[in-house]
């Protein structure tokens, strides 16, 4: 079966600490990929995509993410972390060619520190 | 442009009682997807509709859960009877379609069943 899975669940920084949130998925396929955020409060919203291309991507508000096929992952990067960063990060997957249907992780949890 | 409107946005009940949540997408999109996010956990799609016919319901429980998008807009998810299992966040997203087309999501509708 298809499957997300983010190695980290908490993770805690200081200010202008960077972060890397890493992703791996199962699927033998072609794959669509994605990073949302949660903000405290607010609804899911899209930080990133990948479709094809360079696989390293910019999302908004400085974060990147890179595909790398032969590992499986795309691992979500800021070189410096904000308090406004304080939020719930989700990857998810679509296999290309299906419905669009978005097959997420469990979530990784990052608490910035002033 | 308004987003994704969800109501209500947090509901209690007991158990084998019914339950409906109702979700508006934004205007002209197409698919329509519930999602279920368990605390903990990410969202788990639980059924897309194209216009007003299902695209996928592999994972809805049939035999307490149904939905419906009659006219092609707005929909409504039902829980009949509710098991305690069920407490969640049901998240309803919309895009204009396609597997490369971004899903937007709504605030959620908190349900506790005690």
């Amino acid at each position: 079966a298809q499957s997300v899975s983010q190695h980290n669940h908490h993770v805690i920084l200081s200010e202008a600490a960077s972060l890397e949130l890493g992703c791996n998925y199962s699927y033998g396929g072609t794959v669509n990929l994605f990073w949302y955020v949660q903000y405290p409060g607010q609804h899911l919203q899209l930080l990133l995509k990948y479709f094809s291309g360079d696989p390293l991507v910019k999302g908004i508000k400085g974060f990147e993410a890179e595909f790398i096929k032969s590992k499986f992952s795309f691992n979500l990067r800021k070189p410096s972390v904000q308090w406004s960063d304080t939020a719930e990060y989700f990857c998810a997957v679509s296999p290309s060619g299906n419905t669009g249907k978005l097959i997420f992780g469990q979530g990784t949890t990052l608490q910035v520190k002033p | 442009e308004a987003g994704v409107a969800q109501s209500p946005r947090y509901k209690i009940i007991e158990k084998r009682q019914s339950v409906a949540f109702w979700c508006n997408p934004i205007s002209g999109h197409a698919t329509l997807y519930w999602y279920q996010q368990i605390l903990g956990q990410g969202p788990k799609l639980l059924i897309q509709f194209q216009n007003n016919g299902v695209v996928d319901d592999s994972q809805l429980p049939k035999d307490r859960f149904s939905a419906e998008r009659l006219k092609g807009v707005d929909s409504t998810l039902k829980i009949q009877p509710a098991k305690l299992e069920d407490s969640a966040v049901y998240l309803c997203a919309s895009s204009l379609g396609g597997t490369s087309n971004e899903q937007f999501f709504g605030p959620g509708t908190r349900l506790t069943v005690l």
